[in-house]
């Protein structure tokens, strides 16, 4: 399968720890990328491989892997952490293609 | 530092073609490094990948859209472009190019999309 799974939608309180999930069979061979969109902009990449961050990404933002589940973890989530977030790996078909999956919507409250 | 930006018309008439560019600047398309992407977004739905190329030429495209599409790149002039054809209002999105690698590190591979483009909205519309 090249569907990558995300729940819906996860709010958090302000400071607080949200982990946002993403399955499927792909991540067994591959790890997941992750990307924070914000309304009206771009994506932005925030982790990739086993746990690493680009420059300028704050360390709350941390990831993790098991099985045929990824997962984004923020620790201490500020208000402009709000945004969509979306998982990304190459599918397991042993092409060169990828796939998003399906998103979250995280609302710090 | 790198930068990509899409341009191309706003707005495409139906089972017409979209054909849009990506123009790279400070740094080479030609880099061994990495891939090239194109991917969309519909209006308030998620992300999707269409496809890919390398500065060789070599094309990567997502299997639902493949009999569609054709990315190339001119590497003279530092830009990679979208053709899609036989377009439709399921086409109306935001499209977005992006520069992909990959690594790999003890535990297994990664691919990501490190840097992107502002995106440019296509509507398809009579």
């Amino acid at each position: 399968s090249s569907e990558l799974t995300q729940d819906p939608a996860v709010s958090v309180a302000l400071g607080q720890t949200v982990r946002i999930t993403c399955q499927g069979d792909s991540l067994r061979s591959y790890y997941a990328s992750w990307y924070q969109q914000k309304p009206g902009q771009a994506p932005v990449l925030v982790i990739y491989g086993k746990n690493n961050r680009p420059s300028g990404i704050p360390d709350r933002f941390s990831g993790s892997s098991s099985g045929n589940t990824a997962s984004l973890t923020i620790t201490g989530a500020q208000a402009e952490d709000e945004a969509d977030y979306y998982c990304n790996s190459r599918d397991s078909s042993g092409n060169h293609h990828y796939v998003f999956g399906t998103g979250t919507k995280v609302t710090v409250l | 530092q790198l930068q990509l930006q899409e341009s191309g018309p706003g707005l495409v008439k139906p089972s017409e073609t979209l054909s849009l560019t990506c123009t790279v600047s400070g740094g080479s398309i030609s880099s061994s490094s990495y891939y090239w992407g194109w991917i969309r977004q519909p209006p308030g739905k998620g992300l999707e990948w269409i496809g890919s190329i390398y500065y060789s030429g070599s094309t990567y495209y997502n299997p639902s859209l493949k009999s569609r599409v054709t990315i190339s790149v001119d590497t003279s002039k530092n830009q990679f472009s979208l053709k899609l054809s036989s377009v439709t209002a399921a086409d109306t999105a935001v499209y977005y190019c992006a520069r992909h690698g990959e690594g790999e590190e003890a535990t297994g591979y990664y691919y990501y999309m490190d840097v992107w483009g502002k995106g440019t909205t296509v509507t398809v519309s009579s």
